[in-house]
C-alpha cells in the first residue's frame, strides 16, 4: 500500500493563477482531510470529507475547492493563488469517525 | 469550537531523560490524537486515546477526561526523538478524525 500520495511535493505559482494539489489514498478511507500548516500555528483544517460525494468547510475554506468523486480521490483546488496562500498543505485521511489518521506527506507551495 | 494548547512549546533534553509534554483542550471530546513531525516535514499518529494510558515502546500517553487534560511521555529519551509533538482533538463534541483541531506543537531536541 502506498498510503497516501500528494503530488506535487513543491510548487512555485504566481499571484492569480490556478492549481489542483492531488491527494489519492489506496486504504479504501471514507474520510479525508485537507489541512494547511503555517509557521507559529498549527495545522489549521480547509475542507473535508466523511465519503464519496460529500464535503464540507474547515476553518480556513476560503479561496479554495474541493471534490470527492472516488473514494480514493479527495484534490484540493485553488482557484486565483494569492501570497497568503503561501504554505505547506497536508492531507489526512482515516477509516472512520474516531480512527487514527494517515498523513501525506505535505506539498510545500509558494505564491509570488 | 475546541482550543487545543500544547505546553511547553520547546524542549531540549539530555539523551536518556524522561520527558514530559502537555495537552489541554476546551471542549468534551470522543478521542485525543498525539501526532509526531519528523524534521523532513512527515506526519505519523502515535496515539489516538479516549481514556486512561496507552504505551507504545518508550512513549506513553495518558488522558483525564474530567480535567481534559492529555500527556505525552517520552522514557530513556534518544536523539532520535528529537521531533515536533502535536496534539490534536475533534473540533466539537459532535467531531471526530475529519475535523481535528491542532495545537501549535512542541519541538523536542534530544542532544546527545
Amino acid at each position: 500500500n502506498a498510503g497516501v500520495t500528494q503530488t506535487p511535493k513543491f510548487q512555485v505559482l504566481k499571484t492569480g493563477q490556478s492549481m489542483t494539489l492531488q491527494c489519492a489514498q489506496d486504504m479504501n478511507h471514507e474520510y479525508m482531510s485537507w489541512y494547511r500548516q503555517d509557521p507559529g500555528m498549527g495545522l489549521r483544517l480547509i475542507h473535508y470529507s466523511v465519503g464519496a460525494g460529500i464535503t464540507d468547510q474547515g476553518e480556513v475554506p476560503n479561496g479554495y475547492n474541493v471534490s470527492r468523486s472516488t473514494t480514493e480521490d479527495f484534490p484540493l483546488r485553488l482557484l486565483s493563488a494569492a501570497p497568503s496562500q503561501t504554505s505547506v498543505y497536508f492531507c489526512a485521511s482515516s477509516y472512520g469517525q474516531n480512527q487514527p489518521q494517515h498523513f501525506g506527506d505535505g506539498t510545500r507551495l509558494s505564491i509570488l | 469550537k475546541n482550543e487545543v494548547e500544547q505546553s511547553p512549546q520547546n524542549l531540549t533534553a539530555q539523551e536518556g531523560e524522561f520527558i514530559t509534554i502537555n495537552c489541554s483542550y476546551s471542549v468534551g471530546i470522543s478521542a485525543l490524537h498525539w501526532l509526531q513531525q519528523h524534521p523532513g516535514g512527515g506526519i505519523v499518529s502515535l496515539f489516538m486515546l479516549s481514556s486512561g494510558k496507552k504505551k507504545h515502546g518508550r512513549l506513553i500517553a495518558t488522558i483525564n477526561i474530567q480535567e481534559k487534560h492529555s500527556s505525552l511521555h517520552i522514557t530513556a529519551s534518544h536523539p532520535r526523538d528529537s521531533a515536533v509533538y502535536i496534539c490534536a482533538a475533534p473540533g466539537s463534541t459532535q467531531g471526530g478524525s475529519e475535523k481535528l483541531v491542532f495545537g501549535k506543537g512542541t519541538k523536542l531536541t534530544v542532544n546527545p
